[in-house]
């Protein structure tokens, strides 16, 4: 049974036009995590919650927000998406409190901004 | 900032070993991570080392010296669908995990 769904698994949008990306996880862990990947590129960590408290990442552009309405959903708005941020979006979720607890992945999104 | 350093791609031959190494560079260390990521997929958990050492894992086997910010892994008997890209992670004394861009191994009949 999957543990981290995300959806959709592909989305099309337009430039400029607002896309939300969703992730949903039976897991329970209280960690959740957002990465853009590109192609032939490492996993590049957007921001995180922990818990209820939200982390952003120094380098992520004002344009990329999140919300974590309960344990179980987290969201990835993206206001106005550009050319370059086209990507594979991918949702983590880990339960601290583990050393060696590691972080489980979704299967991903693929964004295509034409 | 964090380093982590890894080769680009790798070509093996069915049955064949192939050993990925991975350098590191990082402001702290708790653990290093390998993933496994197929084409267009999420990445999945391969391994996990915080000791230095070896962990075996069927054929799989990762290696680590922290000493030398240093780790392999190694694939046995490889098979057509090892044929992936595998992922360096560094967990750098927090919880969050900063990935290496990954080599892509690919296993010719």
């Amino acid at each position: 049974d999957a543990m981290v769904i995300q959806n959709p698994r592909y989305q099309v949008t337009q430039f400029g036009k607002p896309v939300t990306l969703s992730c949903s996880q039976t897991l329970n862990h209280n960690v959740m995590y957002w990465y853009q990947q590109k192609s032939s590129q490492a996993p590049k960590l957007l921001f995180h919650y922990y818990d209820k408290d939200f982390n952003n990442e120094a380098d992520t552009p004002d344009n990329f927000q999140s919300r974590r309405p309960n344990t179980s959903f987290c969201f990835l708005d993206i206001r106005s998406p550009g050319l370059g941020d086209a990507a594979m979006y991918l949702c983590a979720t880990s339960r601290e409190g583990e050393a060696t607890d590691t972080q489980y992945f979704g299967p991903g999104t693929r964004l295509t901004v034409l | 900032g964090q380093n982590i350093d890894q080769p680009t791609e790798m070509t093996a031959t069915e049955g064949a070993i192939v050993q990925i190494n991975c350098t590191y560079q990082t402001s702290g260390f708790n653990g290093l991570f390998w993933y496994q990521q197929h084409a267009g997929e999420a990445p999945t958990f391969l391994s996990y080392n915080v000791l230095d050492g070896l962990e075996e894992k069927g054929r799989f086997s990762s290696f680590l010296s922290r000493s030398k910010g240093y780790s392999y892994l190694l694939l046995k008997e490889l098979q057509m669908k090892d044929s992936a890209s595998y992922l360096c992670a560094v967990r750098d004394g927090d919880y969050k995990l900063s990935f290496g861009a990954g080599t892509t191994v690919t296993v010719r009949a």
